[in-house]
């Protein structure tokens, strides 16, 4: 298994723009989670999916992000518009039902200038 | 909302020493403990995973211990190597707060030679 895969590695964008992120989560698993890591705040979770359907988007930082699952093997998140305090890592996980711990992909390090 | 805290933030030994990364939480009603690696500018790499029945998990040098009486974890690392240089997290799944886990801020961890 190619693990969770998360494209592009790294984005530079201007204040302003949309941003997408994307992730495949490893085939089979059914929940799927994004988190942003800062040097500040560490890791956050930022809204997580289940069978693709959104639980639990409480930590989505305001209505300028948002995320799709639109099926079992892809999401996206996006940053519409993008200001500079956007800049983070962002991480997406996948796991197979609960209890069975995540698998990270490599992340999004992502600047907004 | 489960706090997690890890100490010490930063620590420095030289190659040989055997040693001992600590993480605490607030809520005792975990399902289950999660330690992981990151090495800079990279993705989270799990290390060990402990059920909530279990005492303690060992892979290799790694030996991760959970008491959830007393809200703590260690992760003990035998003979350190340079090649274990990174920052260590510890991440708590709990059972009544979705689906997510929640990260401590890590320790960052220098093996010199």
């Amino acid at each position: 298994d190619a693990g969770v895969i998360q494209s592009p590695r790294h984005e530079v964008t201007e204040m302003g723009q949309e941003v997408t992120l994307r992730c495949k989560p490893i085939s089979g698993h059914d929940y799927l989670f994004w988190y942003r890591q800062t040097m500040m705040r560490g890791l956050e979770l930022l809204i997580y999916f289940n069978n693709n359907v959104p639980i639990d988007d409480s930590g989505m930082p305001e209505d300028r992000f948002s995320a799709k699952m639109p099926n079992a093997s892809f999401s996206t998140l996006k940053i519409q518009p993008s200001e500079p305090r956007d800049s983070a890592v962002y991480f997406c996980a996948s796991s197979w039902g609960t209890g069975r711990g995540y698998t990270f992909g490599s992340g999004t390090r992502l600047t907004v200038v | 909302k489960q706090e997690v805290t890890q100490i010490p933030a930063a620590l420095s030994v030289p190659e040989g020493e055997n040693l001992v990364l600590n993480c605490s939480f607030t809520d005792s009603a975990i399902y289950n403990l999660q330690w992981f690696r990151q090495d800079p500018g990279k993705g989270l790499t799990s290390l060990l995973l402990i059920q909530s029945s279990q005492r303690e998990q060992t892979s290799g040098r790694l030996n991760a211990s959970l008491d959830k009486s007393s809200g703590r974890s260690t992760l003990y690392i035998a003979a350190s190597q340079p090649g274990d240089s990174a920052t260590y997290l510890c991440a708590v799944f709990l059972l009544n707060s979705g689906y997510a886990l929640n990260f401590g801020k890590g320790t960052s961890l220098l093996v010199t030679p």
